[in-house]
């Protein structure tokens, strides 16, 4: 089945330690997305790739990192520098960028940092 | 990018038509309207978008109004499967990014 996943889909962390969320496809999708939410809010946008080894910033992009070394994947480091990260992160992927090309999204990663 | 105006929440009994309204008054040209919903602690589900003309897929109809300053999702048969938080998303341009706001949340009672 084609699809986004996402690992794991709960996560304990303490406080100071980075840690990786994953995110792969198997769409073949050239653009792919990380979002965050807090609870009760939409989705705010991390960071996102159009194209491998590329990426740029979105709205809430501090205390974050990523890399896109292969198509498929697009994983997210949450940093210790992030002053509040547990919240429920979303990884998206879409056709291209730009207009008219809906994003799809994986099920999830709940991070707590204890 | 537009912003969108869609109520806090909304009931449906099950097995009739749900209707949810948005307002996105200062669309542009070039953006399409897009809808999404997001069941309880899952990744939103995309359902359906339009650029001017009405649009009907597997899941719901997308009614734009001839000015494009607002639109509605319809759900024609609401089961109880359908209760989730229903964004309404304009996008355009070269923008990459979803903005999403806080939604409608649609119950889908007996």
């Amino acid at each position: 089945d084609g699809g986004i996943t996402q690992s794991p889909k709960y996560l304990f962390r303490k406080e100071g330690q980075n840690v990786t969320l994953s995110c792969e496809q198997n769409l073949n999708h050239d653009a792919m997305y990380w979002y965050r939410q807090d609870p009760g809010q939409g989705l705010r946008l991390i960071y996102y790739s159009q194209i491998v080894n590329d990426f740029q910033k979105g709205d809430i992009a501090e205390g974050y990192s990523v890399s896109r070394e292969k198509k498929e994947s697009f994983p997210l480091t949450v940093t210790s520098a992030q002053k509040n990260p547990t919240a429920f992160y979303l990884c998206a992927s879409s056709k291209l960028a730009g207009v008219g090309n809906e994003q799809f999204f994986g099920p999830g990663t709940r991070l707590t940092v204890l | 990018d537009a912003k969108t105006t869609q109520p806090p929440s909304m009931d449906c009994a099950e097995g009739r038509a749900a209707n949810l309204p948005c307002n996105h008054s200062t669309i542009s040209g070039n953006e399409y309207v897009y809808w999404y919903r997001q069941i309880h602690s899952q990744g939103p589900q995309y359902i359906i978008h339009g650029l001017k003309n009405n649009e009907t897929n597997e899941m719901a109809s997308l009614i734009i109004t001839e000015d494009r300053k607002s639109s509605t999702l319809i759900l024609p048969h609401a089961t109880l499967r359908d209760t989730a938080v229903y964004y309404c998303i304009v996008k355009g341009g070269t923008a990459s990014k979803l903005t999403f706001g806080t939604g409608t949340r649609l119950q889908v009672t007996l």
